[in-house]
């Protein structure tokens, strides 16, 4: 079985200082890990997605995520949060199950930046 | 379109009735999917499409609930006597065979029910 945790439901970081939102996975198998991010009334957006190649991912904005498979991790990253970067983010597990590569979605972390 | 499109983008209806929610997936994407997103539970999965194989009910909640894929394109969710539990916003996300692990997602149906 499949699943995600993210550890913080909600993040507030000051426009221009680090952000982190944490992920752990638990999988029985070599997991496939995404970060989705989701602005208000908005749709899902790929930021970046690993798949057993480099365990440094680096995306869209200027985030990254690294691939911890000692700590199960997956933590998302990025050296200096815009104003633009609140929103949403979501963190993914998936890999052939049954023969389907449904999506395990964590709970979300909101982000909020300011000013 | 380029992307994964859906209709109604939103869609009020009276308890007991029955909705259909559409979704156009990326042309030539082989799998579909269906996810709901609501405040009690977060994003969770409900059907899955690939090609002309059996689709993947699983996370379907409860028997009012069905969707099919004609063509192996358009796809429709179907929710008799709907509840107001089903409120939610219903997405839609497909994937290519060349990368059956990135999909991409429509904007979804938001569904109120009175």
């Amino acid at each position: 079985a499949q699943s995600v945790t993210q550890l913080d439901s909600h993040v507030s970081v000051s426009e221009g200082t680090p952000v982190l939102l944490r992920c752990n996975y638990s999988s029985s198998y070599s997991p496939s890990l995404f970060w989705y991010v989701q602005h208000p009334n908005k749709g899902l957006q790929l930021l970046l997605k690993y798949t057993s190649a480099a365990t440094l991912v680096k995306g869209i904005n200027g985030f990254e995520a690294e691939f911890k498979k000692s700590e199960t991790s997956f933590h998302l990253t990025k050296p200096s949060a815009h104003m633009s970067d609140a929103a949403e983010y979501f963190c993914v597990v998936s890999g052939a199950t049954s023969g389907t590569y449904k999506y395990i979605f964590g709970t979300g972390t909101r982000l909020k930046v300011l000013a | 379109g380029a992307g994964v499109s859906q209709s109604p983008s939103n869609k009020v209806t009276e308890k007991g009735k029955d909705v259909e929610l559409r979704c156009d997936p990326i042309s030539g994407h082989t799998a579909l999917y269906w996810y709901r997103q609501s405040l009690g539970q977060g994003l969770e999965f409900l059907i899955y499409f690939q090609g002309n194989s059996a689709p993947d009910k699983s996370g379907l909640p409860s028997d009012r609930f069905s969707a099919e894929r004609t063509g192996g394109s358009v796809s429709t969710l179907t929710i008799q006597r709907t509840q107001q539990e089903d409120s939610a916003v219903y997405l839609c996300a497909s994937s290519s065979q060349g990368d059956a692990l990135e999909q991409y997602f429509g904007p979804g149906t938001r569904l109120t029910v009175t």
